[in-house]
């Protein structure tokens, strides 16, 4: 499965948006760009995934940029609840954990 | 969405024993997975469940270490065998099924292991 890099951390006050950057230039046309996010003391939560289109749930939105080689998960109004560590993952079956960006939302 | 309970929540073990984690999913799946999280760090996946067949174990992962179990598509078990401290860790289940439609891999709450 083809790497991705982010931040290690980053950090937003509530009720703003919040745009989480991940690069996978290496990725593979059939790669899938999952996110998932973990909050303290619970597994993993799937957040939203997209292979070339934008994508919108009712959780966050996925920008793909046009060569696939970087995407960005966007919070649109940040809650206390959201403080996690939002892991990017590129895959086409299992999925491989990065290290993920913990992002802190302050009050 | 799958609903996913692992038992136990937490353990502490003592070096040389084992341990048995059970994965139970409200629902039938075709995948189901484990994943081993240490302190601070990332998850890692260990192995894929296979229902009916050996599991698939990832790269530094053995079955003599970690035997799996999948009797059913609602069921899987993870053994630790002959543990010690360097597998303290949080043990994950998690399930996707892909034939129902679903993409998504929904996961346990985690079985906290340490190892004295």
């Amino acid at each position: 499965d083809a790497k991705t890099t982010q931040p290690n951390s980053m950090e937003s006050n509530e009720e703003e948006p919040v745009h989480l950057p991940c690069n996978h230039s290496t990725i593979s046309g059939t790669d899938y760009i999952h996110w998932y996010r973990q909050l303290p003391s619970q597994g993993p939560e799937y957040v939203i995934h997209g292979l070339t289109s934008n994508v919108n749930n009712r959780m966050a939105s996925l920008a793909i940029a046009e060569d696939r080689k970087s995407s960005t998960l966007i919070l649109h109004r940040a809650t206390l609840r959201d403080a996690a560590v939002y892991y990017c993952i590129l895959s086409q079956g299992n999925l491989i954990f990065g290290k993920g960006t913990k992002l802190s939302v302050k009050p | 969405s799958a609903v996913i309970s692992q038992k136990p929540s937490r353990d502490i073990c003592q070096r040389g024993t084992s341990l048995t984690i059970q994965c139970q999913v409200d629902s039938q799946v075709t995948m189901m997975f484990w994943y081993r999280q240490q302190p601070g760090q990332s998850l890692t996946l260990i192995a894929t469940a296979n229902q009916g067949s050996e599991a698939t174990y990832e790269s530094g992962f053995v079955i003599d270490k970690f035997p799996i179990s999948r009797p059913n598509l609602t069921f899987s078990t993870l053994t630790v065998s002959n543990m010690s401290p360097e597998d303290s860790s949080i043990y994950l289940c998690s399930v996707e099924d892909r034939a129902g439609g679903l993409y998504e891999q929904y996961f346990g709450p985690g079985t906290r292991l340490t190892v004295t």
